[in-house]
């Protein structure tokens, strides 16, 4: 099993540009999540699908749109990227194990906006 | 609002110096606590999840407790390979997920 996979793992974008972070997993989770992480700050969530179909917003929405395409795949869009979207960007997927979700991420996309 | 505050945000041990990294938290209908590992340049590993108060979990020179304000990582005899980011994080009853912004741990020989 790969876990989860991440595309790509880095890029370089000018302000204004628009991308699309992929992210697939093979354990047949059905919880998918989008983090960014930032210097001297925790892991922060973007957006999060509870299942095939759905998405709701995380703590730091705003600029960012998500498409759960079906089970395994979950991705990323930005439409204008901005600087502060600079960030390292996580993919994970859960599953529920006594009560709670624990997850499972995927290595990272690391993005700058010039 | 649920939050979770690690320290020492740094934490540098010589080659079998144990030690404890803390994690303090409040949240709203705890559901689970959970440690990551992360070594630079990778996403988080999963090492524990926590449910109620008065719980341990060992793994090697690892060992999680949890209260019902706080959670240790005790690190016993400490390897350099043991060297990476430790990061807690919150899941309340809410079923949001909250991150600390964890410590880093650097072990010389």
């Amino acid at each position: 099993n790969a876990g989860v996979t991440q595309t790509p793992k880095f890029q370089v974008l000018k302000t204004g540009q628009s991308m699309t972070l992929q992210c697939a997993q093979d354990m047949n989770h059905n919880s998918m999540y989008w983090y960014r992480q930032d210097p001297g700050m925790g892991l922060r969530l973007i957006y999060y699908s509870a299942s095939e179909g759905t998405t709701d917003k995380g703590e730091v929405p705003n600029g960012y749109n998500v498409s759960r395409l079906n089970k395994r795949e979950f991705s990323l869009r930005l439409e204008s990227a901005a600087p502060s979207q600079t960030s390292v960007y996580f993919c994970a997927s859960s599953a529920q194990l006594g009560g709670a979700e624990t997850q499972y991420f995927g290595p990272g996309t690391r993005l700058l906006v010039l | 609002e649920d939050q979770v505050t690690q320290s020492p945000e740094a934490l540098r041990l010589q080659e079998g110096e144990s030690s404890s990294l803390n994690c303090s938290y409040t949240v709203s209908g705890l559901r689970g606590l959970f440690w990551y590992r992360q070594d630079p340049g990778k996403g988080p590993e999963f090492l524990f999840t926590l449910y109620s108060a008065g719980e341990e979990k060992e793994k090697e020179r690892l060992k999680a407790t949890l209260t019902k304000k706080e959670s240790f990582l005790h690190i016993t005899a400490p390897k350099p390979e043991d060297s990476a980011t430790y990061l807690c994080a919150v899941q309340g009853g809410n079923n949001d997920m909250r991150f600390g912004a964890g410590t880093r741990l650097t072990v010389k020989p």
